[in-house]
């Protein structure tokens, strides 16, 4: 069964220091979504990609977060430079035609900045 | 996108059936409610969807009212594997609609 890769799994990293991360998605899924999720809370959107063009990025801390989806395929998000307040688990999401049908999801990345 | 309320926590035995409630009262005629659940460490996972009808697939039914203005995942028989955290969802139709997700429900399954 087909399934949305991420990695790394877990990653530690120092506070100011530059992290990223990688999802691959579901072959021939058009939209792509990034998430943020704050332990006890709900998945927070932070980026959305249909192709690889920006859909919605309203969320997106773009001080310090970029993402890009350059071939319309794979996805990176980066962090530069961590804070401890983006410990999280990032997930990565993918679907054939966007917010009305199914999105497959990763299983995420843990990020602790210390 | 039209917001949801759900109750925070339920408890449910094992072997009965699991009642999920969620109020969108503010949703418009174009707009699907979706649910989805997150075990815990694991990515969200895709239950279910509907407009305005009933539907029912291998996991669960979904009920939505005739005002649409709440609506009811079923687990018919739910067992210690569903407990999770369920999210129900308003979102429309259209490539660039988003999925936003809320602090969702915790079900507790019960042995």
């Amino acid at each position: 069964e087909a399934e949305v890769a991420q990695s790394p799994r877990y990653k530690i990293t120092e506070k100011s220091q530059a992290v990223a991360f990688w999802c691959d998605p579901i072959s021939g899924h058009a939209t792509l979504y990034w998430y943020r999720q704050i332990l006890g809370q709900g998945p927070e959107l932070l980026v959305q990609f249909q192709d690889e063009s920006v859909v919605d990025d309203s969320q997106l801390p773009k001080d310090r977060f970029s993402a890009e989806r350059l071939k319309g395929v794979d996805s990176t998000l980066k962090i530069q430079p961590a804070e401890l307040g983006d410990s999280a688990m990032y997930l990565c999401a993918s679907s054939p035609l966007g917010g009305n049908t199914e999105a497959f999801f990763g299983q995420g990345t843990r990020l602790t900045v210390v | 996108d039209a917001k949801t309320t759900q109750p925070p926590s339920m408890d449910c035995a094992e072997g009965r059936a699991a009642n999920l409630p969620c109020n969108h009262s503010t949703i418009s005629g174009n707009e699907y409610v979706y649910w989805y659940r997150q075990i815990h460490s694991q990515g969200p996972q895709y239950i279910i969807h509907g407009l305005k009808n009933n539907e029912t697939n291998e996991m669960a039914s979904l009920i939505i009212t005739e005002d649409r203005k709440s609506s009811t995942l079923i687990l018919p028989h739910a067992t210690l594997r569903d407990t999770a955290v369920y999210y129900c969802i308003v979102s429309g139709f259209g490539a660039t609609n988003k999925l936003i997700f809320g602090t969702g429900t915790l079900l507790a399954v019960q042995p």
